[in-house]
């Protein structure tokens, strides 16, 4: 599976959009982008995923760029209880692991 | 839908002892992951199961650990002779395994070793 490259680290406003960004340049044409977030110490909880066009649903949107090289995930209204981890992970198909890496801690802020 | 259980939700053992973690995946799921998360680490992944067959164990210790998901019943991830290094939470997740499918994960067990 690709490997992909967040910042560490980002602060985002109560109530505003926070932006997460993703690097994974060496993506493959059957590899999905997925989304997970780890609150505290809770279970890892999915997001969203895509393969090349943008996608929304309830939690956020999706955003991959048209080379697929690099992807954003979209919080349009963060709110404190999204204060977490986020994972990018690219996952090959049918039955791959998904590998974490070390995500972006996202802290929102009031 | 109830999700994926593990248990229990935390487990204490001594140094030497056995524990043996629990995953009942959701309703109809038949592919099952383990996860390791060390303190301030990420999480690791360990193993992945289907029913009765063990598919990837790559990220398994060589020793002292196994898992099995057998055809009825839950997964179990069994550590022996734990150590104080086995200190971790402990997640499972479930999936249905029919292509770009979705894992949901359970609680965890937090397993501490005296």
């Amino acid at each position: 599976d690709a490997k992909t490259t967040q910042p560490p680290s980002m602060d985002c406003a109560e109530g505003r959009a926070a932006n997460l960004p993703c690097n994974h340049s060496t993506i493959s044409g059957n590899e999905y982008v997925y989304w997970y977030r780890q609150i505290h110490s809770q279970g890892p909880q999915y997001i969203i995923h895509g393969l090349k066009n943008n996608e929304t649903n309830e939690m956020a949107s999706l955003i991959i760029t048209e080379d697929r090289k690099s992807s954003t995930l979209i919080l349009p209204h963060a709110t404190l209880r999204d204060t977490a981890v986020y994972y990018c992970i690219v996952r090959g198909s049918y039955g791959n692991k998904l590998v974490f890496g070390a995500g972006t801690i996202l802290r929102v802020k009031s | 839908n109830a999700g994926v259980m593990q248990n229990p939700r935390h487990l204490v053992r001594r140094r030497g002892q056995e524990a043996r973690l629990r995953c009942s995946p959701v309703k109809g799921h038949s592919h099952v992951y383990w996860y390791r998360q060390l303190p301030e680490e990420g999480l690791k992944f360990m193993v992945y199961l289907q029913k009765e067959n063990i598919i990837d164990e790559s990220g398994m210790p060589k020793e002292r650990f196994s898992a099995e998901f057998p055809k009825e019943g839950p997964s179990i991830l069994r550590i022996q002779q734990v150590v104080r290094g086995d200190s971790a939470a402990y997640f499972c997740a479930s999936s249905s395994g029919t292509g770009n499918e979705k894992l949901f994960f359970g609680s965890g067990t937090q397993l501490s070793v005296l």
